[in-house]
């Protein structure tokens, strides 16, 4: 596609229930990374992807985010038992390798209540 | 054409010196800057945030100027370690932090004992 897309959108949803977050990268790009940004704050680096292999993931706050690229270009984020404290943007940003520029999608507005 | 833009694709420096790295945008809708730091298998890390209201900010050996006229923004480093030596992007949002990051293409900072 000509740019990242993420879906949803927005997302409510009740403590303890999992979520799925979904990011479509830009076709010809190996790289994907996936980050957590709170409100008035720059965002934080989760996990990312070269293609289907995952070389960090140190910076998932818990055991209950995971993520997956399986195929090497669509990409889930899953946050298990929602907690409160989960609530923010999560922005997913693909590039053509590790060290390339990035591209961000619009974001997935999570709010759990 | 490139809206945020890293001139320089490598610079060296001496440990205990000061390591300067600039970026320059050419949209005046940006609001917001921030700078990231990528080792090569590893996935960026923020270091710094300005927001256009402000013209510096500082956080330990961390400062980043902001020259709205000029269009121009700069990290500064002091002093250099070795351990510095990584990979440095600028991004701007004309969102606020929240907004769409447009990232530079980085400069690679090698810092030398």
């Amino acid at each position: 596609g000509a740019g990242v897309s993420q879906s949803p959108r927005y997302k409510v949803t009740k403590r303890g229930q999992d979520v799925t977050l979904r990011c479509d990268p830009i076709s010809s790009h190996a790289t994907l990374y996936w980050y957590q940004q709170a409100l008035g704050q720059g965002p934080e680096f989760l996990t990312y992807f070269n293609y289907e292999a995952q070389p960090d993931k140190s910076g998932l706050p818990s055991d209950r985010f995971s993520a997956e690229r399986p195929e090497g270009s669509i990409s889930t984020l899953t946050i298990q038992r929602t907690e409160q404290r989960d609530s923010a943007m999560y922005r997913c940003a693909s590039s053509l390798g590790p060290l390339d520029e990035q591209f961000f999608g619009p974001g997935t507005r999570l709010t759990v209540l | 054409d490139q809206q945020v833009k890293q001139n320089s694709p490598s610079l060296s420096v001496q440990e205990g010196r000061i390591s300067i790295l600039n970026c320059d945008y050419t949209n005046s809708m940006f609001d917001y800057f921030l700078w990231y730091k990528k080792y090569p298998a590893e996935g960026p890390t923020f270091l710094i945030s300005i927001s256009s209201i402000k013209d510096k900010n500082e956080d330990g050996r961390f400062t980043v100027f902001l020259n709205k006229s000029a269009k121009h923004l700069s990290l500064h480093i002091v002093p250099s370690q070795p351990g510095d030596s990584a990979v440095y992007f600028c991004a701007a949002s004309d969102g606020g932090s929240q907004g769409n990051l447009i990232f530079g293409k980085g400069t690679k900072l090698s810092v030398k004992p």
